[in-house]
């Protein structure tokens, strides 16, 4: 059974300093995804990581995956107010079936 | 863009209540799912369909049921509403040979 695990789940951070997000996963899979979510708010597509070494940048975020670790990380540089929200990955399970299992979350909250 | 909409976002139920929950996409996409979303639990899956009348069950089926007679929506049904189903609603669709999922805004439930 496939089982994500985030960490940390709570981040609280300084603007303009810089940190990574860890999501563990436990089973082969080469498809693993990040989403925001903004309190109240849906989840909001973030990165689409589809192979080994992938890696993709957006801003101030930068996700990558390694796929024999079984781990990706969620880079933040220079942190900024407006990044506060939950993060979420979600792996993609094997055999085509298009599942998706959720790590828990990292509420990151980011301080002036 | 892809939208997915949910028919209510705030919805109160009382206890024993039949509950429709709706959800409809407008890409085409064939995989649609149905998703809770509680403090400290993360997402979890409840029903999922690849297709028109297609339905497979997630990690917490126990209390829905879910109807799809048409490609763009996908219902979910709580037949007897109970206190331990108020949460977060959230509705998604993904291409067929694609894992990243589009979600709605969320439906808050609470049964009373």
């Amino acid at each position: 059974e496939l089982k994500v695990e985030q960490n940390p789940l709570f981040l609280s951070m300084q603007e303009g300093k810089n940190y990574t997000i860890y999501c563990n996963y436990s089973t082969t899979s080469d498809r693993l995804y990040w989403y925001r979510q903004d309190p109240g708010k849906s989840l909001e597509s973030l990165f689409v990581l589809l192979s080994n070494g992938a890696v993709k940048q957006e801003g101030r975020l930068m996700a990558s995956l390694d796929t024999k670790a079984r781990l990706s990380t969620l880079h933040i540089t220079a942190a900024v107010h407006d990044l506060s929200a939950t993060y979420f990955c979600a792996v993609e399970t094997q055999g085509g079936s298009e599942k998706l299992v959720f790590g828990k979350g990292t509420k990151l909250t980011v301080n002036p | 863009d892809v939208k997915v909409t949910q028919s209510s976002r705030y919805l109160v139920k009382r206890t024993g209540e039949k509950v429709f929950l709706e959800c409809v996409q407008d890409m085409d996409h064939e995989n649609m799912f149905w998703y809770r979303q509680d403090p400290g639990l993360g997402l979890r899956l409840i029903y999922f369909s690849y297709d028109v009348k297609m339905k497979e069950k997630g990690d917490i089926p126990e209390g829905y049921s879910v109807s799809r007679e048409k490609k763009e929506r996908f219902s979910l049904i709580l037949e007897s509403a109970s206190t331990n189903q108020t949460s977060m609603y959230l509705c998604a669709s993904s291409k067929g040979d694609s894992g990243e999922q589009y979600f709605g805004p969320g439906t808050r439930l609470t049964v009373t």
